[in-house]
């Protein structure tokens, strides 16, 4: 079985200002991991994923995420935020033993960057 | 490349009836998957397709929903006798064939049971 968690509901920060948005996982073996965002009223954008090699990935719009297998965590980050980064972010995970290919996600966390 | 859509955006319908959900992939993704959201909630594994056939269900997916994608292509969700609990923002996604895609998500069709 496979697990996400974003123990943050909500995320605060002001313009320009680093962001961190918290992920951690659990799978029963190696995970391919991705960050989405979604704007009010739309499906999820891709933003990054993680699939092998460097355990820093860089995305759109500026942001990146690390992975951290022995704290099992997939944190995304953004140096500086804008106000248009306010959107509801999501974690998801997904086990490389599953053939097809189906995504778990977290529980998602609403980021509110103001000016 | 216009991207995942979803036909109708919105849907409100009455307890009882029945609704179908279209979604059409990007054309060169074979496989394609369906997603329920509710507020609050991140998305959930309803269903995959790989080409034509349906290879995984939820048990989300109780005896009153049905997901089609005949020829390959275009992939439908319907949902009979509709309860209140079915009340969510259905998502559909594609994907190329191979293991470490990502999945590409259309806007959605919300549903709205009352």
């Amino acid at each position: 079985a496979q697990s996400v968690a974003q123990p943050e509901d909500q995320v605060n920060v002001a313009e320009g200002n680093p962001l961190t948005v918290k992920c951690t996982y659990s799978v029963s073996g190696n995970p391919y991991l991705f960050w989405y965002v979604q704007y009010p009223n739309r499906g999820l954008q891709f933003l990054l994923k993680y699939i092998t090699g460097d355990n820093l990935v860089k995305g759109s719009y500026g942001f990146e995420a690390e992975f951290n297998k022995s704290q099992t965590s997939f944190h995304l980050k953004k140096p500086s935020a804008l106000v248009s980064d306010s959107a509801l972010y999501f974690c998801a995970v997904r086990d490389r033993g599953d053939s097809w290919g189906k995504f778990q996600f977290g529980a998602g966390t609403q980021v509110v960057v103001t000016p | 490349d216009t991207g995942v859509s979803q036909d109708p955006r919105h849907k409100i319908t009455k307890r009882g009836q029945n609704v179908t959900f279209r979604c059409d992939p990007i054309s060169e993704h074979n496989r394609l998957y369906w997603y329920r959201q509710t507020l609050g909630q991140g998305p959930e594994f309803l269903t995959y397709f790989q080409n034509e056939a349906q290879l995984e269900k939820s048990r989300l997916l109780s005896d009153r929903f049905s997901a089609e994608r005949p020829k390959g292509s275009f992939s439908t969700l319907e949902i009979q006798r509709t309860e209140q609990g079915d009340s969510a923002m259905y998502l559909c996604a594609s994907s190329l064939g191979t293991s470490d895609y990502e999945q590409y998500f259309g806007p959605g069709t919300r549903l709205t049971v009352t």
